[in-house]
């Protein structure tokens, strides 16, 4: 099983500024296959980020995803007051298909 | 615009089984690519994949919960359902439903606003 962590554990900014979130994956992900996902409190999940790097339909080019093998990394560039929320990533390449722990954004 | 919603009972009591079923609308099940999965989240903790079901039949599961998970889908009824055997408090959880649209190794791009399941006597 792949297991992901995500670090920091916390990041606390103020809208405007940058924010960047790791992934690191125990194993190499297959085929870069690596998503991330927002979740706002009493939420659902929703899709950001897939393929390590594509934005899902309606996700603001702000948001963007690099990485490759067992690094990822989310960057979220001016940050937006609906941006603060908690953000997980996962890997679909090889079964289970796992999530890290996540990383949860707050208001400095 | 697809819309996914669970629906079951919110509370289980230990060793029973846990049924829930989502709705899908807006869109039909039976597309080429799409895999159904489900997906939960303890309170207060992260994520975990439950497993999967194409709609001719074909289903994947996350093996450490094979043994007590089965998911099936009905076209008729644009539906697909998830059960899960012997449950513990440890089974208590926000179920979430969603769609994998490129095969089995797949991303979740529709989740169902979830619905909270408690395993308690």
């Amino acid at each position: 099983e792949i297991v992901l962590t995500q670090s920091p554990g916390t990041l606390s900014l103020s809208p405007g500024e940058r924010a960047t979130l790791s992934c690191r994956a125990t194993q190499s992900v297959s085929s870069s296959f690596l998503a991330w996902y927002q979740q706002r409190p009493g939420q659902a999940p929703r899709l950001l980020i897939y393929g390590e790097s594509s934005r899902a339909t309606g996700i603001p080019d702000r948001f963007s995803g690099s990485g490759s093998g067992t690094e990822f990394t989310l960057t979220i560039n001016r940050l937006e007051p609906e941006d603060f929320a908690v953000y997980y990533c996962q890997q679909y390449g090889s079964s289970p298909f796992t999530f890290g722990p996540g990383t949860k954004v707050d208001i400095k | 615009h697809l819309q996914m919603q669970e629906s079951g009972p919110g509370l289980v009591k230990p060793s029973e089984t846990l049924s829930l079923t989502c709705t899908v609308s807006g869109g039909s099940i039976s597309g080429s690519t799409y895999y159904w999965g489900w997906i939960r989240q303890p309170p207060g903790k992260g994520l975990e994949w439950i497993g999967n079901i194409y709609y001719g039949g074909s289903t994947f599961y996350n093996p450490s919960l094979k043994s007590r998970v089965t998911i099936s889908a009905d076209t008729s009824k644009n539906q697909f359902s998830l059960k899960f055997s012997s449950v513990t408090a440890a089974d208590t959880a926000v179920y979430y439903c969603a769609r994998q649209p490129w095969g089995k190794f797949s991303y979740c791009d529709y989740w169902g606003q979830g619905t909270l399941v408690t395993v308690s006597s």
